[in-house]
């Protein structure tokens, strides 16, 4: 199947600081990846989608100032966490599908972050 | 609304063999997706099913009856590294993934 790679895979960051974080897909173009949340026990939640060339599509309650999503080319989308805080601590996961709509989706290796 | 029902936690034996029932209902339906997670990782593709039946897959296979809304995992001669979160996830008719809270599965030896 398709590589999708997340970097980093786990970061420690201060309380103000902003953290960002990769999501490569490195063997086909990904014109659209989905960020997800996902907190302990819990299933994944859809943060925002993804588009090659246009803005962030937000899920409802997801601040788009706060969670800076780019995605400025065809296997390349960032998501930079500003400002973070304890609360935002959680494990952030990346996916793409490659070309048609309905494929499977490919994940990156997910991203521990730990404010403190 | 949306909504993708799975149980929370199952407890197997090794060598056994274990079904873990997915119901849904969704804004329209292109398919349906088991993934499994084990702890700290990112979810694995395991199976998609979008027509009515049984689908196998080695030890693997998923079953799709979409008039009731219900989708089942039959995971067969259990392993321990099989011990993971399993994640049923529906496609609805604007292409997004909807998932379930995801199923823990437990091998005791």
């Amino acid at each position: 199947g398709a590589v999708v790679s997340q970097h980093p895979s786990w970061v420690i960051c201060k309380s103000g600081t902003s953290v960002k974080i990769e999501c490569r897909s490195l063997d086909f173009q990904a014109t659209t990846m989905f960020w997800y949340r996902q907190f302990p026990k819990q299933s994944l939640m859809l943060m925002a989608t993804s588009n090659e060339g246009s803005k962030a599509t937000y899920e409802q309650g997801v601040e788009k100032d706060k969670f800076l999503i780019n995605h400025a080319s065809l296997t390349l989308s960032t998501l930079t966490v500003t400002s973070a805080h304890p609360e935002d601590s959680s494990f952030y996961i990346c996916s793409a599908r490659d070309g048609d709509l309905i494929t499977e989706a490919f994940f990156g290796q997910g991203t521990r972050l730990t404010v403190v | 609304g949306q909504n993708i029902d799975q149980p929370t936690e199952m407890t197997a034996t090794e060598g056994a063999i274990v079904q873990i029932n997915c119901t849904y209902q969704t804004s329209g339906f292109n398919g349906l997706f088991w993934y499994q997670q084990h702890a700290g990782e990112a979810p694995t593709f395991l199976s998609y099913n979008v027509l009515d039946g049984l689908e196998e897959k080695g030890r693997f296979s998923s079953f799709l009856s979409r008039s009731k809304g219900y989708s089942y995992l039959l995971l067969k001669e259990l392993q321990m590294k099989d011990s993971a979160s399993y994640l049923c996830a529906v496609m609805d008719s604007n292409y997004q993934l909807i998932w379930g809270a995801g199923t823990k599965l437990i091998i005791k030896p």
